[in-house]
């Protein structure tokens, strides 16, 4: 079993709707983030928050909105998104700070479907 | 550019078989991580390599760091159907006052019974 927690594990929504990702850990991991996984291909970093501060954002459309409301959870609040956003999302923790990379603890990601 | 090759990008051989997946790049990284990820599953860490030539061992898995810090392969020995997945490099490297993590494109094992 992971030790980073996802939920929903699947969703279905349309292009008006709004619906919110959430992470949990409770490894005491200071860095977090959510990557996009397309099918067969290697993860793509989206945001990382290190010590709960935003502190990368890999130039993701606004329509994605990171929260992080302490240090054991992440959200992705999504709003009007497109059907090329249809993806796995997954989140990871680590110890330390985001900068350090340390090995990464993912999860076992929400299955995004955008109708 | 993709700052990180890995090959082969699909791989099908028969149980019992030996393979070796390989990551290059012209670049020097100051580790070197090892995910696999199975259907449905996120990526899971098999190993960090971090000081060049280095080689550490997991059961049947290999791993080794390039002697200049710019390539890793992994091998693996009498390859069993549960070691079908997705094999992912990913290294970490300074990028200005940061350090960055690229990933190679992976590598889709498949290991027939």
């Amino acid at each position: 079993d992971t030790e980073v927690t996802q939920t929903p594990k699947h969703l279905v929504m349309g292009m008006t709707n709004k619906k919110s990702l959430k992470c949990e850990q409770h490894m005491g991991h200071r860095a977090m983030y959510w990557y996009k996984q397309k099918a067969k291909k290697p993860p793509e970093l989206m945001f990382v928050y290190s010590y709960e501060k935003l502190s990368i954002n890999e130039s993701v459309p606004s329509r994605f909105s990171p929260e992080c409301p302490n240090s054991s959870l992440l959200n992705l609040h999504l709003h009007a998104l497109q059907p090329e956003d249809s993806a796995l999302y997954l989140c990871a923790s680590s110890q330390g700070s985001a900068l350090d990379y340390q090995p990464q603890h993912f999860g076992d990601g929400t299955r995004l479907s955008i109708l | 550019t993709q700052l990180l090759e890995q090959s082969p990008q699909f791989l099908s051989i028969q149980e019992g078989e030996n393979l070796t997946v390989y990551c290059n790049s012209s670049s020097v990284f100051s580790s070197l991580q090892w995910y696999r990820q199975e259907p449905g599953e996120g990526p899971v860490l098999l190993v960090t390599v971090v000081t060049g030539g280095e080689v550490k061992k997991l059961k049947r898995l290999t791993f080794q760091f390039g002697d200049a810090r710019k390539d890793s392969s992994l091998h693996i020995t009498a390859a069993q159907p549960g070691d079908t997945g997705l094999y992912l490099c990913a290294g970490a490297r300074y990028a200005g006052n940061n350090r960055k993590l690229i990933w190679g494109l992976g590598t889709s094992l498949a290991v027939n019974p």
